[in-house]
């Protein structure tokens, strides 16, 4: 079975600061692994994903994501935090045998102080 | 590019009363549908999911049913509504190969 552990609810950082959300997940075998961000009352958009190669993936809006296999973590990161970045972040995965059912985290709110 | 419609935006109905929901995809062909509920803005409910026309599989028993009359509509649908069915519910689409989801804006159902 796949899930994915977001062990933090809140995250607050001041503008200009690094952003660090944290995330662990669980599968059998390899893993699909993606970052989703959510605005208030607005659907879920696709920020990056981790298929397979470099650990270190890049996505939208200057965010990247380390996946770590011997430590099952797969951390969204931005190097300097903007206002703008405070929203509801998620974390999924998916086994790659598995090939239509995600399994999504709880959610960590980012709150980015100015 | 592909786009994908919810509506409506919110909706606020009585308890017994029916429910649709409605969601479609534009720009592509024989997507995977989805839905979501997200219950207190935290994690998501995969509720049900179809790979085609008329095949609909459900993850949660429920109150709930869905179809896919179209090859890009997907409906999810009650006949008696619960008040634990409010929430906000999320269409989502997928192509083949890596199956990136893409969601909807969403729909806010209040059930009072």
């Amino acid at each position: 079975a796949q899930s994915v552990a977001q062990p933090e609810d809140q995250v607050n950082v001041a503008e200009g600061n690094p952003l660090t959300v944290k995330c662990t997940y669980s599968v059998s075998g390899n893993p699909y692994l993606f970052w989703y961000v959510q605005y208030p009352n607005r659907g879920l958009q696709f920020l990056l994903k981790y298929i397979t190669g470099d650990n270190l993936v890049k996505g939208s809006y200057g965010f990247e994501a380390e996946f770590n296999k011997s430590q099952t973590s797969f951390h969204l990161k931005k190097p300097s935090a903007l206002v703008s970045d405070s929203a509801l972040y998620f974390c999924a995965v998916r086994e790659r045998s598995n090939d239509y059912k995600l399994s999504f985290g709880a959610g960590t709110t980012v709150t980015v102080r100015a | 590019s592909q786009t994908i419609h919810q509506w409506p935006a919110t909706l606020v109905q009585p308890v017994g009363s029916p429910l649709s929901l409605e969601c479609t995809v534009e720009g592509t062909s024989n997507p995977n549908l989805y839905w979501y509920r997200q219950a207190a803005g935290r994690g998501l409910q995969l509720l049900f999911y179809s790979v085609g026309i008329g095949q609909i599989s459900s993850e949660v028993p429920q109150n709930l049913s869905a179809s896919r009359p179209q090859d890009r509509q997907f409906i999810l649908s009650s006949k008696k509504l619960l008040l634990s069915d409010s929430g906000f519910y999320l269409c989502a689409w997928s192509g083949t190969g890596l199956n990136i989801q893409y969601f909807g804006a969403g729909t806010r159902l209040s059930v009072l």
